[in-house]
């Protein structure tokens, strides 16, 4: 029931189109849903988070779209750039006490040119 | 400092040694968090503390692995009689006070542990 389920594992986009990463949860408590970021060789950085009490959340190119009733969130960025070329996380906590993230298993986006 | 900090960033083990990686989180950070990464997939929790005190440890995977804050500060997580198993990239991040919206997490760019 903590699981995050994340599609598709990679994902090759043209530059200049839409790239969409998909997650799924169980647990029904959860109720704050950041991505992640990350670089070969670096940390996972935070992209954007969204909490359940709205369904959608735009920064920049950045958007996650919540839908509550189906338990799932997606990712899309919008005009892909080369340097958008990274594996995407996204992640689930809830009001537990131990403030953990649960991730999914991550999407390696390519941007071709 | 700018951010999190994490020596080494490589470490190679022979089976059967036992390791220490420290974590530097950023400075004023209440909460710090450990995370363990294994190829090609998302980071696992290990363990939580908040201040110097240990909250969660229930993602350490057996008692060969052992974590500490003892200042509040810096942070120590150790692994005795390495297994190849505990090979991945181990992540330490950390927040002004816990996981929120409102306080986002920071990771360090990891030890990369592999065990012969």
């Amino acid at each position: 029931q903590q699981q995050v389920k994340q599609s598709p594992q990679s994902l090759i986009v043209q530059k200049g189109g839409i790239s969409i990463i998909n997650c799924a949860y169980e647990n029904t408590a959860f109720d704050y849903f950041p991505w992640y970021q990350q670089f070969p060789g670096k940390g996972p950085a935070l992209l954007i988070a969204i909490r359940p009490d709205v369904s959608e959340k735009k920064e920049g190119r950045f958007t996650i779209s919540f839908n509550k009733s189906a338990k799932q969130f997606s990712l899309h960025i919008m005009d892909s750039q080369p340097g958008d070329s990274a594996t995407y996380f996204c992640a689930a906590t809830g009001n537990f006490g131990n403030e953990k993230l649960t991730f999914g298993t991550g999407t390696r986006l390519t941007i071709i040119p | 400092g700018a951010g999190v900090s994490q020596s080494p960033r490589y470490k190679v083990a022979k089976r059967g040694q036992d390791v220490a990686l420290r974590c530097d989180p950023i400075s004023g950070h209440v909460s710090l968090f450990w995370y363990q990464q294994a190829l090609g997939q998302g980071p696992e929790f290990l363990t939580y503390f908040q201040n110097e005190a240990q909250l969660d440890k229930s993602g350490l995977p057996s008692d060969r692995f052992f974590a500490e804050r003892p200042e509040g500060s810096v942070s120590t997580l150790k692994i005795q009689r390495t297994q190849q198993e505990d090979s991945a990239v181990y992540l330490c991040a950390s927040s002004p006070s816990g996981t929120g919206g409102d306080s986002p997490l920071h990771f360090g760019n990891g030890t990369r542990l592999t065990v012969t």
